[in-house]
């Protein structure tokens, strides 16, 4: 299936762990950002890549880390993990940075941090 | 920043009705798309629509930019149409979509 695939879907850990996520897609797209959906559903990107360039990096903390190791793919590293992290990523791809194509999503990962 | 507003809020439908929603936004934007957010959390790319009409089977959309709105129109609403519905806007022109509140819809049998 093409698609946008993001691993694990629940990620349950302790504060202070360090955790990854991981994106794929196989649209052949361009660009992979992250999006955060805090517990009030709003949704918030958070960085975005074209072509493994940074070109977005909204105001994040530093212990989030995207790593692009090619263009279909963009994992998200956090370090020291706090309560205020818990949320849904969502990672998603569209086929160039011009903002002229539209945005798909994967299913999300739900973090707990306890 | 951008705003974005999205009205209403909520919105409880009888299976079979029709319902419009709307997006305001406060400063011109070159992108704009619709998504459904199921009930099992999955975000739905519905439609890119920056400016104009278009339609999908039951759904259709129109943006007027210059008025800053555009509006969301599902005709004979279906439980399973059941989620959130988020406009959002971007005017980088670098995909950064900026997202609206989103506007509840519960379509009961």
């Amino acid at each position: 299936d093409t698609a946008v695939s993001q691993t694990p879907k629940y990620l349950v850990t302790q504060m202070g762990n360090d955790k990854s996520i991981k994106c794929e897609q196989n649209l052949g797209h361009d660009t992979m950002y992250w999006y955060k959906q805090d517990s009030k559903k709003f949704l918030k990107i958070m960085f975005s890549y074209n072509n493994k360039e940074l070109i977005i990096n909204e105001t994040v903390p530093n212990r989030f880390s995207p790593k692009s190791p090619d263009k279909a793919h963009l994992n998200l590293h956090i370090n020291s993990l706090e309560l205020g992290d818990s949320a849904v990523y969502f990672c998603a791809s569209s086929q160039d940075t011009g903002g002229r194509s539209p945005l798909h999503f994967g299913n999300g990962t739900r973090l707990t941090v306890t | 920043g951008i705003q974005v507003e999205q009205s209403p809020p909520d919105l409880i439908l009888q299976e079979g009705a029709n319902s419009t929603l709307r997006c305001n936004f406060s400063d011109s934007v070159n992108n704009l798309q619709w998504f459904h957010q199921n009930p099992w959390g999955q975000l739905i790319n519905l439609f890119y629509i920056p400016s104009g009409t278009k339609q999908n089977g039951r759904l259709s959309a129109t943006t007027v930019a210059t008025e800053r709105y555009s509006l969301l129109y599902i005709s004979s609403s279906q439980t399973t149409d059941s989620g959130v519905y988020f406009c959002a806007v971007d005017r980088t022109g670098a995909n950064n979509l900026f997202f609206g509140t989103g506007t509840r819809l519960t379509v009961i049998p």
